[in-house]
């Protein structure tokens, strides 16, 4: 149980184009999702976090207009990187809580490449 | 022997080993902590947890110690496989009601056969 999937695992996309990457509970239902940025040997740093049917709330120096993000159901929360730079290049990955668990379920991440 | 590189500390140990991993964490007011297990291209898998009002918690071949006192979060790994090779990070609760998590730097941990 508690299985989380991405898509796509990977894409690449040219500048200033832009890009959705889906995240989804399979298996239970997650009122919270997370998204995660990590660049090569770096830790996880959070992007955000996302309430089902609430606006999301980004970390600082995070441009909330350049990453949007849809947490429309309760199984489903897209990030869609706009107008994309070869600096957005980088693993992302979400993860999700269900109603009652502390425990976030990470999913597989995607790995972006803007050319 | 443990060395800290560029990014990343990183941890080599015979197979067979015992490996300990060691974790700084930033929030004396942090109330439950966990180790994740990332290998190359993946997301990050559970391992172990660990609540603030606990200072000792054994897994299967993994036991994790946490001292308040100093902020410090350890993972030990019993018996260490060559499957263990991986990036290994400590993260904390960093409060809130959506229990946002902040990950460590991590550590990678490679098995030499």
């Amino acid at each position: 149980g508690a299985v989380v999937s991405q898509h796509p695992s990977w894409v690449i996309c040219k500048s200033g184009t832009s890009v959705k990457i889906e995240c989804r509970s399979l298996d239970f239902q997650a009122t919270t999702m997370f998204w995660y940025r990590q660049f090569p040997k770096q830790s996880l740093m959070l992007m955000a976090t996302s309430n089902e049917g609430s606006k999301a709330t980004y970390e600082q120096g995070v441009e909330k207009d350049k990453f949007l993000i849809n947490h429309a159901s309760l199984t489903l929360s897209t990030l869609t990187v706009t107008s994309a730079h070869p600096e957005d290049s980088s693993f992302y990955i979400c993860s999700a809580r269900g109603p009652v668990s502390y425990e976030q379920y990470f999913g597989p991440g995607t790995r972006l490449t803007v050319t | 022997g443990e060395s800290v590189g560029l990014h990343l500390p990183t941890l080599s140990v015979q197979e067979g080993d015992n490996s300990i991993i060691n974790c700084a964490y930033s929030n004396s007011a942090s109330d439950y902590f966990i180790w994740y297990k990332q290998e190359s291209g993946k997301g990050p898998q559970f391992i172990i947890d660990i609540r603030s009002n606990m200072d000792k918690r054994q897994g299967q071949r993994v036991t994790v110690l946490l001292n308040k006192t100093v902020k410090h979060l350890s993972l030990q790994i019993a018996a260490t496989q060559p499957g263990d090779s991986a990036v290994y990070f400590c993260a904390e609760n960093s409060g809130g009601s959506n229990y946002k998590l902040t990950f460590g730097k991590g550590t990678l941990l490679t098995v030499n056969p």
